[in-house]
């Protein structure tokens, strides 16, 4: 049971560049979240899927795009890369309807665009 | 909206100190309230949660209270260790399933 995964854990991008950031979960949680983590800045929600077909933005979702793919896979897309997307991205899922209301996150992918 | 405001860091006790970090959110009706740890280089792990006004979380020496009066989680630990060194996170839950996350406080526990 590998949990929340992310790929890949690093990545430099020049300004421009697109770039996908893959998401998968194998706890059949209906709910699955984007996040972005800044110093100082906790953790602020970009996208997120309540359930596999639906996605809605979150507080930050300007220049990205997300995809639900199926129950298991959210990924996020940077269509034109900006050095302010220069962040830690963090994947999660939940499932209300077991109750267990927590997120459960990935890893993280370090991005850095110059 | 709903917003959580978590005492700002960072924090660095020494061993075996007390610990209390503050946590104060705003909501509509009646939130899940959760401590999330990060510990350096990885995600956030679920900490312990409280889902209704007076109860109780509590997890590895680690306890948190839901205050609906005064409308505070403030995680305390009696004796903290170099391991717990980490970053602190207090979050809210709503009824549309979305979390609210505190801006963080970092812990640092010196031997």
């Amino acid at each position: 049971n590998a949990g929340v995964t992310q790929t890949p854990k690093f990545q430099v991008l020049k300004t421009g560049q697109s770039m996908t950031l893959q998401c998968a979960q194998d706890m059949n949680h209906n709910s699955m979240y984007w996040y972005r983590q800044d110093p100082g800045m906790g953790l602020r929600l970009i996208y997120y899927s309540a359930s596999e077909g639906t996605t809605d933005k979150g507080e930050v979702p300007n220049g990205y795009n997300v995809s639900r793919l199926n129950k298991r896979e959210f990924s996020l897309r940077l269509e034109s890369a900006a050095p302010s997307q220069t962040s830690v991205y963090f994947c999660a899922s939940s499932d209300r309807t077991s109750g267990r209301i927590e997120q459960y996150f990935g890893p993280g992918t370090r991005l850095t665009v110059t | 909206g709903d917003s959580v405001t978590q005492m700002e860091g960072p924090v660095t006790l020494s061993e075996e100190a007390f610990l209390t970090i503050n946590c104060t959110y705003t909501a509509t009706g009646y939130p899940s309230l959760f401590w999330y740890v990060q510990y350096p280089g990885e995600g956030l792990q679920l900490l312990l949660k409280a889902t209704k006004a007076d109860d109780k979380g509590s997890n590895k020496g680690f306890e948190a209270t839901y205050r609906k009066e005064t409308t505070s989680f403030h995680l305390e630990k009696g004796s903290v260790q170099v391991s717990d060194s980490a970053v602190y996170f207090c979050a809210l839950s709503s009824n549309a399933g979305k979390s609210t996350f505190g801006d963080g406080t970092t812990l640092t526990v010196k031997p």
